[in-house]
């Protein structure tokens, strides 16, 4: 199940299952959109990318949505395995041309054995 | 192992000291990032430098100072931190694409900072 508080929103989901992982961006202007995976003590890992004119792209065991018209973004692993156990944050570019990138506020993901 | 290197792995410091943080790529990557993170939050964005030169500064107080000598090295500067600015500080490079501006960003593992 999915939890929401003041703690960092945490996904709990059982091994083998296909977890999806949700995201609201903020700027309609949003062009580019980036998934990352955090491990503990590591820095954000890149997985998978989508500019806004496509609604979908897929990559080994993932893939990302991405609706315009809800500024929603969502990422989904198939077979979730344990190594997938992780914080996920979605980036938004907010303004075409820049390097500035914002980061959501993250969904931690477990994966039951 | 990450492709962009920052050491030191940790830094312990007090508020009158002055220390750098390092950061290295080898990619051939024109832009580079220095992010702060707190504990269970997103990076947030500090500085950019695109072709050595900054172009963003997310109006970060002036005791961080950025310096990108080369193509493939960026440093932060840090001088009479406050107890607040103990964090993770993450950098990050990414391709300078003419036509596709934006490009995944790569990450090191970050330097934690503790200021005493």
């Amino acid at each position: 199940g999915e939890s929401v508080g003041l703690h960092l929103p945490t996904l709990s989901v059982q091994e083998g299952d296909n977890s999806i992982i949700n995201c609201a961006y903020s700027n309609s202007a949003s062009d580019y959109f980036i998934w990352y995976k955090q491990e503990s003590g590591k820095g954000p890992q890149f997985i998978i990318d989508i500019r806004s004119n496509m609604d979908k792209r897929q990559g080994q065991r993932v893939t990302v949505l991405l609706n315009k018209t809800v500024k929603h973004l969502s990422l989904q692993i198939a077979a979730t395995q344990p190594g997938d156990s992780a914080v996920y944050f979605c980036a938004e570019n907010p303004t075409s041309g820049t390097y500035k990138y914002i980061f959501g506020t993250g969904t931690r993901l477990k994966v039951l054995a | 192992d990450t492709e962009v290197t920052q050491t030191p792995k940790h830094l312990v410091m007090g508020m009158t000291n002055k220390k750098s943080l390092k950061c290295e790529q080898h990619m051939g990557h024109r832009a580079m990032y220095w992010y702060k993170q707190k504990a269970k939050k997103p990076p947030e964005l500090m500085f950019v430098y695109s072709y050595e030169k900054l172009s963003i500064n997310e109006s970060v107080p002036s005791r961080f100072s950025p310096e990108c000598p080369n193509s493939s090295l960026l440093n932060l500067h840090l001088h009479a931190l406050q107890p607040e600015d103990s964090a993770l500080y993450l950098c990050a490079s990414s391709q300078v694409h003419r036509r596709l501006s934006n490009q995944p960003q790569h990450f090191g593992d970050g330097t934690r900072l503790s200021i005493l």
